[in-house]
């Protein structure tokens, strides 16, 4: 069975400050991908970041870093430098090369505070 | 650049209605899919089409059928609609559609719909 988990229903950071939303995973595929979208209020899906199973390296774009810790099955978005416009709902997907289809968990509503 | 387009934005029904949800896209893209977004649970897969001429189930089919038109359109039809189909419909595609796992999926803007 595939499965994605979001713990954490909201957070909240200060401007200026990182913060990491958690992701775990469930697959017995080996060949997956996982992927971060943010929804803001205005409600479009926008891509942000993708991570291979085998990729070696943690994928960066920009403020955006995914931490990927395989053995665990954690696939973590760290966003640094928080800013105002961060404020949003974040999704953690996951597509298994088996399954084909992307899946999603529940996300975690995130407030940046000035 | 429109990307993937959905109509209509808002839609009230009434218990017992049918419409069709409408989705076209302008990337060439071989894969489209239907999902629905409801509070706490992020977003599920109704239907997809891996490429023109098919269509698949996903995690919730019930209540709903979809036709790929061409590579461009893909629509959702509710013969019957329910309470318990008011959400957030997003059409997406995918290019390839060959399994790849690095495969991005391009977002509709949605269609909030109420079944009352």
């Amino acid at each position: 069975a595939q499965k994605i988990t979001q713990t954490q229903p909201g957070m909240f950071v200060q401007e200026k400050e990182a913060v990491t939303l958690d992701c775990t995973y469930d697959t017995s595929d080996p060949s997956y991908g996982l992927f971060w979208y943010k929804q803001p209020s205005s409600g479009e899906m926008i891509f942000l970041i993708y991570q291979g199973s085998y990729d070696q390296q943690n994928a960066t774009e920009g403020r955006y870093s995914l931490n990927f810790q395989k053995a665990r099955k954690s696939a973590n978005l760290v966003i640094s430098a928080s800013q105002l416009g961060d404020s949003a709902m974040y999704f953690c997907a996951m597509r298994a090369r088996g399954y084909n289809k992307l899946i999603f968990g529940a996300g975690t509503r995130l407030a940046v505070h000035p | 650049n429109a990307g993937v387009t959905q109509t209509p934005k808002f839609q009230v029904l009434k218990t017992g209605q049918s419409m069709t949800l409408q989705c076209a896209q302008d990337m060439n893209h071989n894969s489209m899919y239907w999902y629905r977004q409801d509070p706490g649970m992020g977003l599920r897969l109704i239907y997809y089409s891996a490429s023109e001429g098919t269509t698949d189930k996903g995690e919730v089919p019930n209540g709903y059928n979809v036709s790929r038109l061409n590579k461009r359109e893909f629509s959702l039809r509710l013969e019957s609609a329910a309470p318990s189909q008011t959400s957030v419909y997003f059409c997406a595609s995918s290019e390839a559609g060959q399994g790849l796992t690095n495969e991005k999926l391009f977002f509709g803007s949605g269609t909030q719909l109420s079944v009352l």
